[in-house]
């Protein structure tokens, strides 16, 4: 079946670190892909999409390449803040699962100063 | 600005016992779902609901229920509360798209359940 595999945490960084959180992917068809963010005691929240192969979304710094080649969909940010700190969500749908999303097991971030 | 809400934060109940979890969106959103979060696993779908009335199953349904008697409100129900459905549940909600890659899921801030 599709699924979701994302990079064990959690992951700690200094403040103006460089962040890559690997996300790849297996599926049936071409799905849309997605990471949602999960801060300290709130819901999930959408941080950034990409539809299809080689498209980038972006979002608040952060940014994803579609890349059908690897199946991944690596989030990265070039300088992390504190506010960073959260849990990451990597996701797909395909076009034939309706509104269904396959997520990824998350991963955490830790940010310090 | 978009809210979905869940009618607890914290829950502790004890095994065997038949537990609600309500979810109210005021964004008239046609989807709603029902997720569990736990450790390593991310979020599995329980349940989800295309219309009033309407539910579907998704990975994981057994030992649950559901109930959407109005738009707006998409219930989770546990008959028989047992010990391994200790976890975090999230409620969602979206637009019904023509296109799934425009799909965008709001959700709320969960119910943390502890079953004794």
């Amino acid at each position: 079946g599709d699924s979701v595999t994302q990079m064990e945490g959690p992951v700690t960084l200094s403040e103006e670190a460089f962040l890559t959180i690997n996300c790849t992917y297996t599926a049936t068809g071409y799905p849309s892909l997605f990471w949602y963010v999960q801060y300290p005691g709130e819901g999930l929240q959408l941080l950034l999409k990409a539809t299809k192969a080689d498209d980038k979304g972006s979002n608040k710094g952060f940014e994803a390449t579609y890349r059908k080649e690897t199946t991944s969909f690596h989030l990265e940010k070039g300088s992390v803040q504190v506010s960073d700190s959260a849990v990451y969500f990597c996701a797909l749908t395909l076009n034939n699962a309706g509104n269904m999303l396959t997520f990824g097991g998350g991963t955490r971030l830790m940010v310090k100063p | 600005d978009v809210k979905v809400t869940q009618s607890s934060r914290y829950l502790v109940k004890r095994t065997g016992e038949k537990v609600f979890l309500e979810c109210v969106q005021d964004m008239d959103h046609e989807n709603m779902f029902w997720y569990r979060q736990d450790p390593g696993l991310g979020l599995r779908l329980i349940y989800f609901s295309y219309d009033v009335k309407m539910k579907e199953k998704g990975d994981i349904p057994e030992g649950y229920s559901v109930s959407r008697e109005k738009k707006e409100r998409f219930s989770l129900i546990l008959e028989s509360a047992s010990t391994n459905q200790t976890s975090m549940y999230l409620c969602a909600s979206s637009l019904w798209t023509r296109s799934p890659s425009e799909e965008t899921q709001y959700f709320g801030p969960g119910t943390r359940l502890l079953v004794l």
